[in-house]
């Protein structure tokens, strides 16, 4: 059974122009989220997190929605640039579960100059 | 270096082989964490390590995976009589103290090809 789901394999936005990545989730017991960003070739890396207290957290260009009631969260980058082309990764973990994380499928975003 | 190390970065192997994967964290990390990626699919979890606890090997597909990892460094991820379906980039990364919280680094995988 897939925990975290990630529905739309690829996203194509212009440069400057908001980029919205999407997450959906069915264990109501997850607490805490995180995306990952990938290059071909690489390892995942860190980008930002969010805990379920909250439902907003902010980066820089990047900002992560939680609507818990949903079990839904989002990933907002604007504006969007050629180097956020990559694969993203939502990610969930339970409090007291260590940090194993349980990843969604990925979302591939091309940002077109 | 600073990063998480796997090695090789590439293995091809012939079906029914054993295979062995290696993987450096960061120094001072007490948890390391494995995890595949098939072609298309998101991250699948593996197995864990934290300190001298015993290892949460709930995500290991079959008796022929196995991982060891000595102390808080090293570890070897081992796939015994190889199948075409274990095919897939293995990542291993690691964590400070293996909290829910914390973010993981992950090294860049091991791309492991069963022919």
């Amino acid at each position: 059974d897939q925990q975290v789901k990630q529905n739309s394999p690829s996203l194509s936005v212009q440069e400057g122009r908001i980029s919205i990545l999407n997450c959906d989730y069915t264990n109501s017991m997850f607490d805490y989220f995180l995306w990952y960003k990938k290059y071909p070739a690489e390892g995942p890396t860190f980008l930002i997190s969010i805990s379920s207290i909250k439902d907003k957290n902010e980066d820089g260009r990047f900002t992560v929605f939680l609507n818990k009631s949903a079990k839904h969260l989002s990933l907002h980058i604007v504006p969007s640039q050629p180097g956020d082309s990559a694969v993203y990764f939502c990610a969930a973990s339970k409090s007291g579960n260590t940090g194993k994380l349980i990843f969604g499928q990925g979302t591939t975003l091309q940002v077109k100059p | 270096g600073a990063g998480v190390s796997q090695s090789p970065s590439n293995k091809v192997t012939e079906k029914g082989k054993d295979v062995e994967l290696r993987c450096d964290p960061i120094s001072g990390h007490t948890a390391l964490y494995w995890y595949r990626q098939r072609l298309g699919q998101g991250l699948e979890f593996l197995i864990y390590f934290q300190g001298n606890s015993a290892p949460d090997k709930s995500g290991l597909p079959s008796d022929r995976f196995s991982a060891e990892r000595t102390g808080e460094s090293v570890s070897t991820l081992t796939i015994q009589r190889t199948q075409q379906e274990d095919s897939a980039v293995y990542l291993c990364a690691s964590s400070t103290l293996g909290r829910a919280y914390e973010k993981l680094f992950f090294g860049s995988g091991t791309q492991l090809s069963v022919l």
